[in-house]
């Protein structure tokens, strides 16, 4: 296992509420991904945070937004949510050093919108 | 931006078979292709993966062979057992830009005892 951890593990949630979901990073690790992964598809990635900045966002819309902290741990806050939220967010963890770009994932948040 | 395309979408072999999934990137710039397994309900886990200086590269029962001028990558997994049924995913990455991982669709991979 690795050392990538995430809370909640399973979240239900109405329709226009917000969510938070954290994450806590490998040791060592200064980069946060995170995706959305819906049931049969492979993970889209939504951001990444690099040394507590935004590096890089993928096809999502402003309501996904994302922070990272000092120790490196991560939040990915979603608003006004709708039910295709309904996915595994997942978070993964990198070293971002020249031979140290493998990804770590975490165990995932499971979040239904109802 | 990158667009990896895996094949087959699900794979079913006897136990004791070799199995091969195919991925094509279109981003002649990436050169870290990782491979990924998950099993039911749980996270991805780095199997495997391949720098764009090898063309080849093997772990036990499991390899990836990478050809750069057509931009394809191969999981290649024999012996094939059940415990090896999960779906895969295939991944490519620029290292030298943000460090983003695109990846493909995954394929099922069923070993029938």
């Amino acid at each position: 296992e690795t050392g990538v951890t995430q809370s909640p593990t399973h979240l239900i949630k109405t329709r226009g509420q917000q969510v938070t979901l954290r994450c806590s990073s490998q040791s060592g690790h200064n980069t946060v991904s995170w995706y959305q992964q819906a049931l049969g598809q492979g993970p889209q990635f939504i951001f990444q945070y690099y040394r507590e900045e935004e590096n890089g966002r993928g096809n999502f819309p402003p309501r996904f937004s994302g922070l990272q902290f000092p120790n490196y741990s991560s939040e990915l806050n979603v608003n006004a949510l709708e039910l295709d939220d309904s996915a595994l967010y997942l978070c993964a963890s990198s070293g971002r050093r020249e031979a140290s770009y493998e990804q770590y994932f975490g165990p995932g948040t499971r979040l239904t919108v109802t | 931006g990158e667009n990896v395309e895996q094949h087959p979408s699900t794979l079913s072999v006897q136990e004791g078979d070799s199995a091969v999934i195919k991925c094509t990137y279109s981003d002649s710039a990436s050169n870290y292709f990782p491979w990924y397994k998950q099993e039911l309900g749980k996270r991805p886990q780095l199997i495997i993966d391949i720098r764009s200086n090898v063309g080849e590269k093997k772990d036990q029962r499991i390899a990836v062979t990478l050809n750069k001028t057509a931009k394809h990558f191969s999981l290649h997994i024999t012996e094939t057992q059940p415990e090896d049924s999960a779906v895969y995913f295939c991944a490519a990455l620029a290292s030298g830009g943000s460090y983003i991982p695109t990846f493909g669709r995954g394929t099922s991979l069923i070993v029938h005892p």
